[in-house]
């Protein structure tokens, strides 16, 4: 499968323990986008790279929130300290600079 | 980014083109007309794009009118597949600055297409 790999798909976590995802782009993709979706509401934007630069950051992405994409291949979000608010699927997409973006199948996190 | 408007459901009876608006009035001259949908559970999945010109892919039809003010999705023979929350997006391509790109959703519209 040569689409966009997200791990895990699920987590359950207690609450205040850290969590990290990690999302495999479509290997020729530049650019890479984490967003979060809760349940009835669409997509919502948290952070994109161009390679390995982090180039913007929603103000959705709190401190206790972490992407890296060391070399510009895949990339990771942590999130320190979850709280239940953090309960949500947190989805990752990939296209080249000006073509369409391709997503993961999401990993859908839940905070106990 | 521009914002869109979208009904917030519509049915379709299976084998019947499905027709979903998207109102775009505030739409800019960079900014594409991109459509995804996200069946349960799933991740978006790209449906097609245009500028100004009606645009047909395997999936789908985009008419956008003359002024690009509002644009049409038409699935031409729904299937019970089909059925999803389909996103009308607009999104600068061209120029931007470095954040051009990202993609904006909204509520979308819940398309439920039956027997």
């Amino acid at each position: 499968d040569t689409g966009v790999s997200q791990n895990p798909r699920h987590k359950i976590t207690k609450r205040g323990q850290n969590v990290t995802f990690r999302c495999d782009p479509i290997s020729e993709h530049n650019r890479l986008y984490w967003y979060r979706q809760t349940l009835g509401q669409g997509p919502e934007f948290l952070t994109y790279f161009q390679n390995e630069a982090q180039l913007e950051k929603s103000r959705l992405l709190s401190d206790r929130f972490s992407a890296e994409r060391p070399k510009g291949s895949f990339s990771t979000l942590e999130i320190q300290r979850t709280e239940q608010g953090d309960s949500a699927m947190y989805l990752c997409a990939s296209n080249l600079q000006r073509g369409e973006a391709f997503f993961g199948q999401g990993t859908r996190l839940t905070v106990v | 980014d521009a914002k869109t408007t979208q009904p917030t459901s519509m049915d379709c009876a299976e084998g019947r083109a499905a027709n979903l608006p998207c109102n775009h009035s505030t739409i800019s001259g960079n900014e594409y007309v991109y459509w995804y949908r996200q069946i349960h559970s799933q991740g978006p999945q790209y449906i097609i794009h245009g500028l100004k010109n009606n645009e047909t892919n395997e999936m789908a039809s985009l008419i956008i009118t003359e002024d690009r003010k509002s644009s049409t999705l038409i699935l031409p023979h729904a299937t019970l597949r089909d059925t999803a929350v389909y996103y009308c997006i607009v999104r600068v391509v061209v120029g931007g600055g470095t954040s051009y790109g990202k993609l904006t959703f909204g509520q979308g519209t819940i398309l439920t297409v039956h027997p």
